[in-house]
């Protein structure tokens, strides 16, 4: 079946350094999205990717998806400590609603 | 917020014990999905209602069913609980099935 891998599993930054987690599948992906997951919370919705290419912004965080539609990116400038917490790329399978996350990367930011 | 709840918050079940977790979708949204998440894990996509009709399954077994009610909440019912099924559960509301989810606060589910 579809599965989405994502690296790296783990990250330590100081604060003010940037962060890069990938996202990567062997299949087209129809659309890609990004969740994050504070620690003892649930995910929440930061952005949903669907052309070929696109790149959004928003304030410090700037999402790509990669021209063959097989990969995404999420990238924080200059890192904060409220950016702590676990970030999962998500894929929908076929015509179902059957998301399927990458296992997360999170984020540890030292002050 | 996101406006999508569930019940109960926290729950402790024995080996083979069956559970009913509970949730409300947020308002206006018609589509619910469930997940599985373990500690350190992504969610695992457990299945989906869209307007009371399951819309996807993941692999889980037959004996992990649901609902979903004419008002769009619904449940997670799980039989012949086993150890490894403890973990948090976690539902997600949405207006269709490929736009954002909102996820509720979730239950954690341990399993003796």
């Amino acid at each position: 079946g579809q599965q989405v891998m994502q690296i790296p599993q783990y990250q330590h930054v100081q604060e003010g350094e940037d962060f890069t987690t990938y996202c990567n599948s062997s299949t087209t992906l129809s659309n890609i999205q990004w969740y994050k997951q504070r620690p003892g919370g649930h995910p929440v919705f930061l952005i949903q990717l669907v052309k070929s290419g696109e790149v959004k912004k928003q304030k410090r965080l700037t999402f790509q998806f990669g021209e063959a539609k097989k990969n995404s990116s999420l990238h924080i400038t200059a890192t904060q400590t409220t950016d702590v917490g676990t970030y999962f790329c998500g894929a929908l399978s076929g015509n179902t609603g059957k998301l399927i996350f990458g296992q997360g990367t999170t984020l540890q930011v030292k002050p | 917020e996101t406006g999508v709840t569930q019940s109960p918050t926290h729950l402790i079940k024995t080996r083979g014990q069956q559970v009913t977790l509970r949730c409300s979708s947020q308002s206006g949204h018609n589509t619910v999905s469930w997940y599985q998440q373990a500690l350190g894990q992504g969610p695992q996509f457990i299945f989906q209602y869209y307007r009371e009709e399951e819309n996807g399954r993941g692999n889980f077994p037959p004996r992990f069913s649901g609902l979903q009610f004419p008002n769009y909440s619904s449940e997670l019912n799980v039989n012949a609980l086993e150890l490894d099924d403890s973990a948090l559960y976690l539902c997600a509301s949405s207006f269709r099935n490929y736009n954002e989810q909102f996820f509720g606060p979730g239950t954690r589910l341990t399993v003796l």
